[in-house]
């Protein structure tokens, strides 16, 4: 039973518009939601967080939202530029522990 | 430069061969877990560490087995490896809730 479901295994977009990968959830105790963004043979790189007391958090580029209501959990990358083509994870943890359970990630392909 | 270092990046082995894969961080965390993933699927965790002497086991079933008798070494040790092993092993370490930092990963494969 996936906890923590990314349903668009890939995503294209073209230079300069805006990536939008959502990420759902069913653990109602999940409050900590991180993305992370991987490229082949390396290991996952921290992107961006957010606690459940928010319902947006943004850095540079890019913008976590979250609905708890929904569940749901999108990223937006804007602009999107063609290095940031790469699997994108979205992972979510409870209180009270320290392990995260990730989705199957998303790939990204930003076309020049 | 990374905190995180895993080692080898790549091996090749043969079946019933018993094999090491190395973790070590530096920046001081107490937390270090080992994922598995296959191509296509999600991280799956595998082993976790909260301290030294302290492992316990993650949400996927594995063979494999880990060690922590120092706060900066995790490594996680196969002692028959088999094809149905052929992965990749990441290595993560955490010192506060904020998020794990990962190693580049080690890619095995069983033939």
């Amino acid at each position: 039973d996936q906890q923590v479901k990314q349903n668009s295994p890939s995503l294209s977009v073209q230079e300069g518009r805006i990536s939008i990968l959502n990420c759902d959830y069913t653990n109602s105790m999940f409050d900590y939601f991180l993305w992370y963004k991987k490229y082949p043979a390396e290991g996952p790189t921290f992107l961006i967080s957010i606690s459940s007391i928010k319902d947006k958090n943004e850095d540079g580029r890019f913008t976590v939202f979250l609905n708890k209501s929904a569940k749901h959990l999108s990223l937006h990358i804007v602009p999107s530029q063609p290095g940031d083509s790469a699997v994108y994870f979205c992972a979510a943890s409870a209180s009270g522990t320290y392990k995260y359970i990730f989705g199957t990630g998303t790939r990204l392909k930003v076309l020049a | 430069e990374a905190d995180i270092y895993q080692t080898p990046r790549y091996l090749v082995i043969g079946t019933g061969k018993k094999i090491t894969l190395e973790c070590s961080q530096t920046m001081g965390h107490d937390k270090m877990y080992w994922y598995q993933q296959d191509p296509g699927m999600e991280l799956h965790l595998i082993h976790y560490s909260y301290g030294v002497n302290s492992t316990e086991k993650g949400d996927l079933s594995s063979e494999s087995t880990v060690s922590r008798i120092r706060t900066e070494h995790f490594p996680l040790t196969l002692e028959s490896a088999r094809p149905s092993h052929t992965s990749q092993y990441l290595c993560a370490s955490s010192g506060y809730r904020g998020g794990y930092t990962f190693g580049s990963g080690t890619r095995l494969t069983v033939v």
